[in-house]
């Protein structure tokens, strides 16, 4: 299957900092990128939804002056998460659609903590 | 009614068993759906795809598809304690403005017993 890489895996900091986030598709284009995120024994939420050189769309209930996406290339989306406070704290989780059949790939995931 | 239903468990079956996943949708022109896998912990690994009426099989996984009861399944053979995993079953739907979204279920927990 293709490969969906994020980084950093786990980020600790402090409570009004912001943090970035990187998703790349590795050996595949995605013109459709996804943002999730999961606490602990919850299901996935989707965060937003970023296509290459356009604004994201954000679901309903999500800040997006908070969670900052930018999807600058085919390959790379990036989730800034800004002023972050302790119940940001949560398991971020990115997502590239290939092309054909609408298979969607997620990356190994960012565990952050805020303190 | 929820767009994608999922008994969510836990089902627990003996190493060596059939484990059978189900699930349901509502949206009857949906046209792909999915089978991911999701260890605790870890973020989601698709595992099938099936766009079309009838079985497809990869390896110890059949995805059953069945549109007119808008019915998806997952067989396990063999089941294996690595195997346990909560189960996703995710199904595209169109979101309006030329958008598709993945629309998952709550997941089905399983366990494999030695």
């Amino acid at each position: 299957g293709a490969v969906v890489s994020q980084h950093p895996s786990w980020v600790i900091c402090k409570s009004g900092t912001s943090v970035k986030i990187e998703c790349r598709s590795l050996d595949f284009q995605a013109t459709t990128m996804f943002w999730y995120r999961q606490f602990p024994k919850q299901s996935l939420m989707l965060m937003a939804t970023s296509n290459e050189g356009s604004k994201a769309t954000y679901e309903q209930g999500v800040e997006k002056d908070k969670f900052l996406i930018n999807h600058a290339s085919l390959t790379l989306s990036t989730l800034t998460v800004t002023s972050a406070h302790p119940e940001d704290s949560s398991f971020y989780i990115c997502s590239a659609r290939t092309y054909r059949n609408y298979e969607q790939y997620f990356g190994p995931g960012t565990r952050l903590t805020v303190t | 009614q929820k767009e994608v239903e999922q008994n969510s468990g836990p089902l627990s079956v003996p190493e060596g068993a059939i484990a059978s996943l189900n699930c349901t949708y509502s949206d009857r022109g949906s046209q792909s759906f999915f089978w991911y896998r999701q260890y605790s912990g870890k973020s989601p690994e698709l595992i099938m795809s099936i766009y079309s009426n009838g079985d497809k099989e990869d390896g110890r996984f059949t995805a059953q598809l069945n549109k007119a009861s808008q019915y998806v399944s997952l067989l396990i053979r063999d089941s294996q304690p690595s195997d346990s995993a909560t189960y996703l079953c995710a199904v595209i739907r169109y979101s309006g403005a030329g958008s598709y979204q993945l629309t998952f279920g709550k997941g089905t927990k399983l366990s494999v017993i030695p």
